[in-house]
């Protein structure tokens, strides 16, 4: 079946623009998760949505980053006014949640690359 | 403090030549100790999911085992298509989300 996907696969932006990233989860999968992987940094914990309930935000990095999902599937998450550290991977997982199974399956990531 | 540490960074092993990764980890009250394999330029690809010291899971030449301080993969007569990087992760106290270690980074050579 389809896994999970991300779009774009590669995003360069200038400093101080806008981004957006964004995620398809696993169809029927309720849980949905952003992470961030920096060179030689392990992955970071950005943000989490289960079906309807309020997203943890504990891990977003400043109020430059938010995230929606929309009608319980596609998320994006959007960067404002770039900064050079937010140059990363940007991952999105998605699990069957408190249905059953708490696996995440990883999307291929978007590189953002800020100049 | 949720930490998870891998040890070693980096191995290099020749074909055949079998070994092991540790994961160590720190969580008031485990909720699942999970494996992951990541290639270069991909995500992270789901291999195992450990709940209870003394649980043990296989997949082909990966056996992943648990202990109530730590996990290890162990890699039989590995080959060079097992080279990538094994991450592992613990869910956090909320439920919300995976902590990652940094990852072994495994190469193989024939």
């Amino acid at each position: 079946g389809a896994g999970v996907s991300q779009s774009p696969s590669n995003k360069v932006t200038e400093k101080g623009k806008d981004v957006e990233l964004r995620c398809d989860p696993i169809s029927g999968h309720t849980a949905l998760y952003w992470y961030r992987q920096s060179l030689g940094q392990g992955l970071e914990f950005l943000i989490y949505f289960q079906g309807n309930s309020a997203p943890d935000k504990s891990g977003l990095p400043s109020d430059r980053f938010s995230a929606e999902r929309t009608g319980g599937s596609v998320s994006t998450l959007t960067i404002q006014r770039t900064q050079q550290e937010d140059s990363a991977v940007y991952l999105c997982a998605s699990s069957r949640g408190r249905a059953g199974g708490y696996e995440q399956y990883f999307g291929p990531g978007t590189r953002l690359t800020v100049t | 403090e949720d930490q998870v540490t891998q040890s070693p960074e980096a191995l290099r092993l020749q074909e055949g030549e079998s070994s092991s990764l540790n994961c160590s980890y720190t969580v008031s009250g485990l909720r699942g100790l999970f494996w992951y394999r990541q290639d270069p330029g991909k995500g992270p690809e789901f291999l195992f999911t450990l709940y209870s010291a003394g649980e043990e899971k296989e997949k082909e030449r990966l056996k992943a085992t648990l202990t109530k301080k730590e996990s290890f993969l162990h890699i039989t007569a590995p080959k060079p298509e097992d080279s990538a990087t094994y991450l592992c992760a613990v869910r956090n106290q909320a439920g919300t989300a995976l902590i990652f270690g940094k990852g072994t980074t495994l190469s193989v050579s024939s």
